[in-house]
């Protein structure tokens, strides 16, 4: 069961211009959503997270926002920067265990 | 800054062995979790521990799979007659507390890539 999807495998985007990533979910008890960052060889690293109650928080370059009526939350990335370049992973929880996606791998192009 | 330590980095065995997979979590860290990718695929939860206990489980973790915490720093993921399908990266990963946890995620350690042959 995909609980969790991120349907764009892949993303490019030029150094300077914004990325979105975006993330679908299924069951509505998820109240917490976190974006994660995995370099290859390394595991997932936090970036930026939000809670159900609201439906915006930035943090320098990176936004994350939630539509919980259409169940979709996505991330910008402005401006774009070549280092940002990894994949990207949504992840999702109800209590404690957080339910990720398939993730998106981000190019940034110099 | 505190990491989550996992040994070792690669792990080759022949099918049908056993392999314990070990991590360090960040030491005041109370949650325990293993999960896993599949090359190519999502990162799948496998279990949760808290006080010395699986709190959670998925369907994958089945009678072939345990952890343990033997000495109060180590959390061990164990995987008895391994199959083909066993062949993963297995990330350990911890958190303080279940609140911080929801806000800040867990932290992940490194992973540990299991090849099965």
């Amino acid at each position: 069961d995909q609980q969790v999807k991120q349907n764009s495998p892949s993303l490019s985007v030029q150094e300077g211009r914004i990325s979105i990533l975006n993330c679908d979910y299924t069951n509505s008890m998820f109240d917490y959503f976190l974006w994660y960052k995995k370099y290859p060889a390394e595991g997932p690293t936090f970036l930026i997270s939000i809670s159900s109650i609201k439906d915006k928080n930035e943090d320098g370059r990176f936004t994350v926002f939630l539509n919980k009526s259409a169940k979709h939350l996505s991330l910008h990335i402005v401006p774009s920067q070549p280092g940002d370049s990894a994949v990207y992973f949504c992840a999702a929880s109800a209590l404690l265990v957080f339910y990720f996606g398939t993730g998106t791998s981000l190019t940034v192009i110099p | 800054e505190p990491e989550v330590t996992q040994t070792p980095s690669h792990q080759v065995t022949q099918m049908g062995q056993e392999v314990i997979l070990r991590c360090v979590p960040i030491s005041n860290h109370l949650y325990f979790y293993w999960y896993r990718q599949i090359l190519g695929q999502k990162v799948e939860f496998l279990v949760s521990f808290y006080n010395n206990e699986i709190s959670e489980k998925s369907e994958i973790f089945d009678d072939q799979f345990s952890v343990e915490r033997p000495d109060g720093s180590n959390f061990t993921l164990k995987i008895r007659s391994t199959k083909l399908e066993d062949s993963a990266m297995y990330f350990c990963a911890s958190s303080e507390d279940s609140g911080g946890q929801r806000r800040a995620g867990y932290t992940f350690g490194s992973g540990t890539r299991l090849t099965v042959v």
